[in-house]
């Protein structure tokens, strides 16, 4: 019952480094999201996927960038990284799309912080 | 801009009360979803309305999709500490544009 997993869980980074946040899962799922949640704003979508090599901006898309290779795995790149990025990243993925009502699986989240 | 407008932002209640929060917008929906985040988890899904009017009910819990499809609310009965969460609204308006929105967090207490 893996379902949608994400690693590391906690990471520390200082302004100006790059990281990779992973996501896999393993419910053969064709749609796959990257979300940032900040306190008070709720959920935004930074990517998303729609099958394997297909990837498309979501609403807050600067700063990072994504690559689907699998089906399985959506990781999240950040290249320079900025204090504005500390937030929890959640991955999450979908047997289909939202538009029709599709429940969105969540891993646990990835909590990064900038300094 | 925020899709989906969730209200109150924060609702603290005794455990035994009943609570409604809500979740309203200018736009028709062609469906909308509830979900429930937990401290240091990922939201989990409790209900996906579709039809103008639908009411759902997941044991004490009650959704309710509004006639115009542009709003919705959760009504939760006799609460239980183990109701305490975040609630968010999801949804896809008619132009294809999903999000969620910023939550309604409730606590109850014993």
């Amino acid at each position: 019952n893996a379902g949608v997993t994400q690693t590391p869980k906690f990471r520390i980074l200082k302004i100006g480094q790059s990281m990779t946040l992973q996501c896999t899962q393993d419910m053969n799922h064709n749609y796959m999201y990257w979300y940032r949640q900040d306190p008070g704003m709720g959920l935004k979508l930074i990517y998303y996927s729609v099958g394997a090599g297909i990837t498309d901006k979501g609403e807050v898309p600067n700063g990072y960038n994504v690559s689907r290779s699998t089906t399985e795995d959506f990781p999240l790149r950040l290249e320079l990284a900025a204090p504005s990025q500390t937030s929890v990243y959640f991955c999450a993925s979908s047997s289909g799309p939202p538009a029709l009502g599709q429940p969105q699986h969540f891993g646990d989240g990835t909590r990064l912080s900038i300094l | 801009t925020q899709l989906l407008e969730q209200s109150p932002q924060f609702l603290s209640i005794q455990e035994g009360e009943n609570l409604t929060v809500y979740c309203n917008s200018s736009s028709v929906f062609s469906s909308l979803q509830w979900y429930r985040q937990e401290p240091g988890e990922g939201p989990v899904l409790l209900v996906t309305v579709v039809t103008g009017g639908e009411v759902k009910k997941l044991k004490r819990l009650t959704f309710q999709f509004g006639d115009a499809r542009k709003d919705s609310s959760l009504h939760i009965t006799a609460a239980q500490p183990g109701d305490t969460g975040l609630y968010l609204c999801a949804g896809t308006d008619s132009w294809g544009k999903f999000q969620f929105g910023a939550g309604t967090q409730v606590v109850v207490t014993p």
